[in-house]
């Protein structure tokens, strides 16, 4: 069945450092992919999208590219706010669109 | 709009106690879910439903009951609670399907402890 595969974390950051996040995925067909945040406490939010390879979805600094060829979507940053400290979480949905599959989330703690 | 919205936000359950956590939407969505998230594992698929009427299963629907009455509102039900149900609970919605150009929006979450 489909999967997602997101490096573990915790991942500690000094402030303007530069993050990625791997994560790759194992899925049939063409699945449209996702990068989720979650804040403490809170319920996930969209944080950027991918329908199509070579597709890069953007925001808030934050980029991922999707590749087809090597079943990846890393999510990068190049510098580090101390508010950008939460979980991240590596998405897919199916081809029908019914089902989401999620990473195990990837927690990133940035440092003033 | 107030978006999706959850009750209760925490809850505390002995086992074999059966509950219903609520989940309702203002946006019209059709699509609506369930999903459990515990350490390590990321967020799981426990039921959904495509509209009023429809469910069907996720990845761990045993242990869990939904039925959709009504567009608005997807409830989902322990029948008797177990320890392992321990979890964080979010219910989502979506306009229809989703996909890149049908974001999901997720409710606050209910924390569930069964002892």
């Amino acid at each position: 069945g489909d999967s997602v595969t997101q490096m573990e974390g915790p991942v500690t950051l000094s402030e303007e450092a530069f993050l990625t996040i791997n994560c790759t995925y194992t899925a049939t067909g063409y699945p449209s992919l996702f990068w989720y945040v979650q804040y403490p406490g809170e319920g996930l939010q969209l944080l950027l999208k991918a329908t199509k390879a070579d597709d890069k979805g953007s925001n808030k600094g934050f980029e991922a590219t999707y590749r087809k060829e090597t079943t990846s979507f890393h999510l990068e940053k190049g510098s580090v706010q101390v508010s950008d400290s939460a979980v991240y979480f590596c998405a897919l949905s199916d081809q029908r669109g019914f089902k989401t599959i999620f990473g195990a989330g990837t927690r990133l703690f940035v440092k003033a | 709009n107030a978006g999706v919205t959850q009750t209760p936000k925490f809850q505390v359950l002995k086992t074999g106690q059966s509950m219903t956590l609520q989940c309702a939407q203002d946006m019209n969505h059709e699509y609506m879910s369930w999903y459990r998230q515990d350490p390590g594992m990321g967020l799981r698929l426990i039921h959904y439903s495509v509209g009023a009427g429809i469910t069907d299963q996720g990845e761990v629907p045993n242990g869990y009951n939904v039925s959709r009455s009504t567009t608005e509102d997807f409830p989902l039900r322990l029948l008797s609670a177990a320890p392992s149900q321990t979890s964080v609970y979010f219910c989502a919605s979506s306009y229809f399907r989703v996909t890149v150009d049908n974001e999901q929006f997720f409710g606050p979450g209910t924390r569930l402890t069964v002892l």
